[in-house]
C-alpha cells in the first residue's frame, strides 16, 4: 500500500507570495491533518480535515489555510508568506473518525521563503 | 490542557549500550502516547502507541516503552543500540475528540561507535 505522498518536497518562494502544497493520503484514510516543523518551535499543529470537513485548527493565522477534496486529498495554502513560515510542513493521515488513531506522515515539503 | 515534556534534547549512548528517552505527559483525561522516529529529511515513523491496553508496550527496532499513570512517564528503551538507531525521536499525546497530536519538542540521539 502507498504511503502518505506530498508534493513538491521542495519549494522556494519570496516573501509577499502564496503558496499551495498537497497531501494524498494513504488509501482508505478520510482524515488528514498538517503540521509545522521548525527548529525552534518543534511540531505544531495546523489542522485537521476528515470528510471535507475541519475538525479542529491550531493557533496560527488566517493566512493559513487548507482544504480537503472529496478523494481525501487535501492542499494547504499559505498566502502573503513571511521568513517565518520558511519550515518543513508535514501531512499526516489516519483512517477512522476518532483522533487517537494512529497518524501515519508523509516526507513533508520543505518550504524556503527569501 | 495537554502537554508533552521530552527531557534532554540530545542524548548520547555507545553502540551496545542502553538506550532511555524520557518523556511525560500532562492530560485531564485518559491520555494516548505515541513515539515517532524521524531521520534526517524525511517525516515521522510510528515506533509505537499506548491505547490502554497493555502498560508495557513493544514496537518496531526492539523498542518498548512502559506507560506509569503515578509517574505521568512514557519513557522510550532500548536494550542493545545500534548506529542505524541515531534519529530525532518524538513523543505525543493526543485525547479523544481533539484529533491532534500535542508533540515534545524532540531528542536527538546519537550512538558512539
Amino acid at each position: 500500500k502507498a504511503g502518505v505522498t506530498q508534493t513538491p518536497r521542495y519549494l522556494i518562494k519570496t516573501r509577499g507570495q502564496q503558496v499551495t502544497l498537497s497531501c494524498s493520503p494513504i488509501s482508505g484514510h478520510r482524515s488528514v491533518s498538517w503540521y509545522q516543523q521548525t527548529p525552534g518551535q518543534g511540531l505544531q499543529f495546523l489542522f485537521e480535515y476528515f470528510s471535507e470537513t475541519q475538525r479542529n485548527k491550531g493557533n496560527f493565522p488566517g493566512r493559513f489555510s487548507g482544504r480537503q477534496f472529496s478523494n481525501s486529498r487535501s492542499e494547504m495554502n499559505v498566502s502573503t508568506l513571511e521568513l517565518g513560515d520558511s519550515a518543513l510542513y508535514l501531512c499526516a493521515s489516519s483512517f477512522q473518525r476518532e483522533s487517537t488513531d494512529t497518524q501515519y506522515f508523509g516526507p513533508g515539503t520543505r518550504l524556503t521563503v527569501l | 490542557a495537554q502537554s508533552v515534556t521530552q527531557l534532554g534534547s540530545h542524548v548520547s549512548v555507545s553502540e551496545g549500550a542502553l538506550v532511555l528517552l524520557r518523556c511525560n505527559y500532562s492530560s485531564s483525561v485518559p491520555p494516548y502516547l505515541f513515539w515517532y522516529v524521524q531521520y534526517p529529511n524525511q517525516g515521522l515513523q510510528l515506533l509505537l502507541k499506548y491505547t490502554s491496553a497493555a502498560t508495557l508496550v513493544k514496537g518496531i527496532n526492539g523498542f518498548e516503552a512502559e506507560f506509569k499513570k503515578s509517574e505521568t512517564s512514557f519513557h522510550l528503551t532500548k536494550p542493545s543500540a545500534h548506529m542505524s538507531d541515531a534519529a530525532e525521536y518524538f513523543c505525543a499525546v493526543g485525547t479523544s475528540g481533539t484529533y491532534k497530536y500535542i508533540f515534545g519538542t524532540g531528542t536527538r540521539l546519537k550512538v558512539l561507535a
